[in-house]
């Protein structure tokens, strides 16, 4: 079946260390979207992109990078620049390029990252 | 600016109850309209969806959702609850584009 996979499902990160979180799809959707979770704040987009080699910052880029080389992969690089990087990360996928609208996501199982 | 309000950060109800959750929306139009569920640790899943048509939506494992232009909600409903329904709900909006708006979630509590 098709989906979306990320990994590593935890991850710990030292202070000052960048990581990479991993977000792959088999569904030949076009668009690609990062978002952030944390308890009692719903959802918030960090970056997303609609086609291969080009993306947009969200609401909350600052500290992240992204890149989309192929049309599956979208990973998502925590930089040390982010200061409270704790937090679940959720990939998703839309479609078609042109956001969300009437589509509606469909999510990875997300990824724990924790700063130690 | 658009928002979105679930008023209700959890609920408990008894298994084979009804279930009604609250979603309401601040957008000048009509938007269109999501319900997720979340599982603890997991992805969200796509529950349903309204963007036009009738306004009682339904969608999977026995949930549905009815649209009210007047009072801009989109509330969620289940006539009887299951344990496996306990989970996190959340109602999203989009108004175009790329900007989808999540509530802050419902939790639901089934108890025996």
């Amino acid at each position: 079946d098709g989906g979306i996979t990320q990994s590593p499902k935890y991850l710990f990160r030292k202070e000052g260390q960048n990581v990479t979180l991993s977000c792959e799809q088999n569904l030949n959707h076009d668009a690609m979207y990062w978002y952030r979770q944390d308890p009692g704040q719903g959802l918030r987009l960090i970056y997303y992109s609609q086609i291969v080699n080009d993306f947009q910052k969200g609401d909350i880029a600052e500290g992240y990078s992204v890149s989309r080389e192929k049309k599956e992969s979208f990973p998502l690089t925590v930089t040390s620049a982010q200061k409270n990087p704790t937090a679940f990360y959720l990939c998703a996928s839309t479609p078609r390029a042109g956001g969300d609208s009437g589509y509606g996501y469909t999510f990875g199982s997300g990824t724990r990252l924790t700063v130690v | 600016a658009q928002s979105v309000t679930q008023p209700d950060i959890h609920i408990t109800v008894s298994e084979g109850a009804s279930l009604e959750l609250r979603c309401n929306y601040s957008y000048g139009a009509t938007p269109y309209l999501f319900w997720y569920v979340q599982s603890p640790g997991q992805g969200l899943q796509l529950l349903l969806k309204y963007f036009s048509g009738d306004t009682l939506v339904q969608g999977i494992k026995g949930f549905e959702a009815e649209f009210k232009r007047s009072q801009s909600s989109f509330n969620l409903r289940k006539p009887s609850v299951h344990w496996s329904d306990a989970a996190e709900y959340f109602c999203a909006v989009n108004t175009g584009g790329f900007k989808t708006i999540f509530g802050a979630g419902t939790r639901l509590f089934v108890k025996a």
